[in-house]
């Protein structure tokens, strides 16, 4: 059964900071990897897709990696921003399309 | 292009009640995800619907179902609400049933069981 873990549960930094988040699955046999936003009360905001060919994938400040073989991927804040405080979720895709959700990580950035 | 879209937005009902939540599939998408979030976790899978038939279903119990239109929208319809049923419940659509094609999430439905 696979499972997702995301460690630190709740994280607080100073702005400015570069900062790394973790996930860590059980089964490496997944097909793609996803990061998500989620602000308080509202739903997902897709950060990053990272297909199970690839290795990582950028967009802006936000960089994201993925081991299969370890059953790990960071994702990987720079120059962080009070803008960027929420909760980041790591999901799995299995085979069947399901999703496999960690519980996040709170990230809090203090100005 | 209109993305994923639920509603209600939020909504609050009675211990066993029944509730029907609704989504709009994006343009072009054939399977639609039902997710549960309850406060504080990650979301968890109920079920898949591609072309109008389940496939795939989480651990919930029966009281949990769903249908697909030929429009390719979902229903979510809980039946004997319980207060543990007090969640966010996210839809997500995709082109395709399958782990190659990501799922694209609506905003979700708030449901409060009092």
């Amino acid at each position: 059964k696979q499972e997702v873990t995301q460690i630190p549960a709740a994280l607080s930094v100073p702005e400015g900071e570069n900062l790394v988040l973790n996930c860590s699955f059980t089964d490496s046999a997944i097909y793609n990897l996803q990061w998500f936003r989620q602000d308080p009360g509202k739903g997902l905001t897709s950060l990053l897709l990272i297909q199970s060919s690839q290795r990582e994938q950028t967009s802006g400040r936000l960089n994201a990696s993925l081991d299969k073989s370890s059953g790990r991927s960071t994702l990987y804040i720079a120059a962080s921003q009070p803008g960027d405080s929420a909760t980041y979720l790591c999901a799995v895709y299995n085979q069947g399309g399901k999703l496999i959700f960690g519980q996040g990580t709170e990230l809090s950035v203090k100005p | 292009e209109t993305g994923v879209t639920q509603s209600p937005t939020h909504l609050i009902k009675t211990r066993g009640q029944q509730v029907t939540l609704r989504c709009s599939s994006q343009s072009g998408h054939n399977t639609v995800s039902w997710y549960q979030q309850a406060l504080g976790q990650g979301p968890q899978f109920i079920f898949q619907y591609y072309r109008e038939e389940e496939n795939g279903r989480g651990n919930f119990p029966p009281r949990f179902s769903g249908l697909q239109f030929p429009n390719y929208s979902s229903e979510l319809n809980v039946n004997a609400l319980e207060l543990d049923d007090s969640a966010l419940y996210l839809c997500a659509s995709s082109p395709s049933a399958g782990s190659p094609y990501e799922q694209y999430f609506g905003p979700g439905t708030r449901l409060t069981v009092t």
